[in-house]
């Protein structure tokens, strides 16, 4: 049973590059998230996607983040122009519809921890 | 506003006795709870959760109870293993499109042997 991953696991990148992270979900899963979560805090919620679909976007998420997950398998979040207050780790978690039950739980990837110098 | 808080950031218990985590919430619209423990420089492990037509989900030595009234959950967990030595998190969704987790700041539990 494989769970969630995420690549890469560590990034360092200069202020104005861009960056891509990668989440492979849990195979069975139609829904896909991103968090991001800095020091001393609980992970925030950024993007949600059910299948191919990007179904809800934060207020955290600027004009310079962008995420996609062709064909409802992976996703990628990419940051452009980073800025220092990117510097995070990023989350991703999956989980499946639940159907008539609400309960739904979501797993977490080991995430990938961003600095930008 | 926090609208999950976890008012420890910290605890330390003996191994063997009992470690009690709370969380405090503020939006009466949430009707689905779980608690994550988390090890540095990993992403955040399921431990159990509890829905709010619940009051009490027990999974082993891991026991959550929920005041739906006083909006407070709890975590028990017995007895308290060094292994448990991790940052608990709680967290909190309701019904809707998205069922996105708002997560509290997390307490750090240390197990002392």
């Amino acid at each position: 049973d494989t769970g969630v991953s995420q690549d890469p696991r560590h990034k360092i990148t200069k202020r104005g590059q861009n960056v891509t992270f990668r989440c492979d979900p849990i195979s069975e899963h139609n829904r896909l998230y991103w968090y991001r979560q800095t020091l001393g805090q609980g992970p925030e919620f950024l993007t949600y996607f059910q299948n191919e679909a990007q179904l809800e976007k934060s207020r955290l998420l600027s004009d310079r983040f962008s995420a996609e997950r062709p064909k409802g398998s992976f996703s990628t979040l990419e940051i452009q122009r980073t800025e220092q207050g990117d510097s995070a780790m990023y989350l991703c978690a999956s989980s499946r519809r639940p159907g008539l039950a609400t309960e739904e739980t979501q797993y977490f990837g080991p995430g990938t921890r961003l600095l930008v110098l | 506003d926090q609208q999950v808080k976890q008012n420890s950031p910290s605890l330390s218990v003996q191994e063997g006795r009992i470690s009690i985590l709370n969380c405090d919430y503020t939006n009466s619209m949430f009707d689905y709870f779980l608690w994550y423990k988390k090890y540095p420089a990993e992403g955040p492990t399921f431990l159990i959760s509890i829905s709010s037509i619940k009051d009490k989900n027990e999974d082993g030595r891991f026991t959550v109870f929920l005041n739906k009234s006083a909006k407070h959950l709890s975590l028990h967990i017995v007895p308290s293993q060094p292994g448990d030595s991790a940052v608990y998190f709680c967290a909190a969704s309701f019904s809707g499109s998205a069922r996105q987790l708002t997560f509290g700041s997390g307490t750090q539990l240390t197990v002392l042997p």
